[in-house]
């Protein structure tokens, strides 16, 4: 079985402040990660993947297999990250699993 | 349109009406996914989808019937709708494998009364 935890599910920040959304994650196989973003009244979209390490509108996120991690990070809050973020896990059956996710608002 | 469509956007039924969720992707996608998206629950997936004719339960399948007759198309029906199935539903399509990544429509907003 897979279990996906988003511990937070509102968070606040200053604008220009650093932000980081937890991700913790269970699984015996080896989980693909990514995080999506949801703004408002849209569709969910793909912010990232651990596979491919990259950083898309100053997000990043480090996958620690040690700890069960998937942290989301970026440095400098912006008002337009304001959003709903969710982490999701796809185990080795092509399935995803999504976490609660974390209404992100970021204040002017 | 390329892409992911749900239809209709929002949907009011009765209770104990059958109620049926249209989902039509365009890329062949051999995955195909329904969630259900709630406050304090996340998306929690319903059914999903390896291919053509193949189907299996997610988390939370009770109350609904899936069908997959076409690649293209993967319909979720609620058999008898409940209060309890009042939610944002998702339809999502994806390729196999490493690399993916899930794509999903705008979604479907139902309301039981």
């Amino acid at each position: 079985a897979q279990r996906v935890t988003q511990p937070e599910k509102l968070l606040s920040v200053f604008k220009g402040a650093p932000v980081e959304l937890k991700c913790n994650y269970s699984y015996s196989g080896s989980p693909e990660l990514f995080w999506y973003v949801q703004y408002s009244r849209q569709r969910l979209q793909l912010l990232l993947r651990h596979i491919s390490r990259e950083s898309i509108k100053g997000f990043t996120a480090d996958l620690n297999k040690g700890e069960t991690s998937f942290h989301l990070k970026k440095p400098f809050a912006q008002e337009e990250d304001s959003a709903m973020y969710y982490c999701a896990l796809m185990n080795t059956g092509n399935q995803f699993y999504f976490g609660t996710g974390t209404s992100l608002t970021v204040i002017p | 349109d390329a892409g992911i469509t749900q239809s209709p956007r929002y949907k009011i039924t009765e209770t104990g009406r059958q109620v049926t969720l249209m989902c039509h992707q365009t890329w062949s996608h051999s995955y195909m996914f329904w969630y259900r998206q709630d406050l304090g629950h996340g998306l929690r997936l319903i059914y999903y989808s390896a291919a053509a004719d193949i189907t299996d339960k997610g988390e939370v399948p009770d109350g609904y019937v899936v069908s997959r007759s076409k690649t293209e198309n993967f319909p979720l029906t609620l058999e008898s709708a409940t209060r309890s199935q009042t939610s944002v539903y998702f339809c999502a399509s994806s390729f196999q494998g490493a690399g993916t990544e899930a794509f999903f429509g705008q979604g479907t907003r139902l309301t039981v009364v």
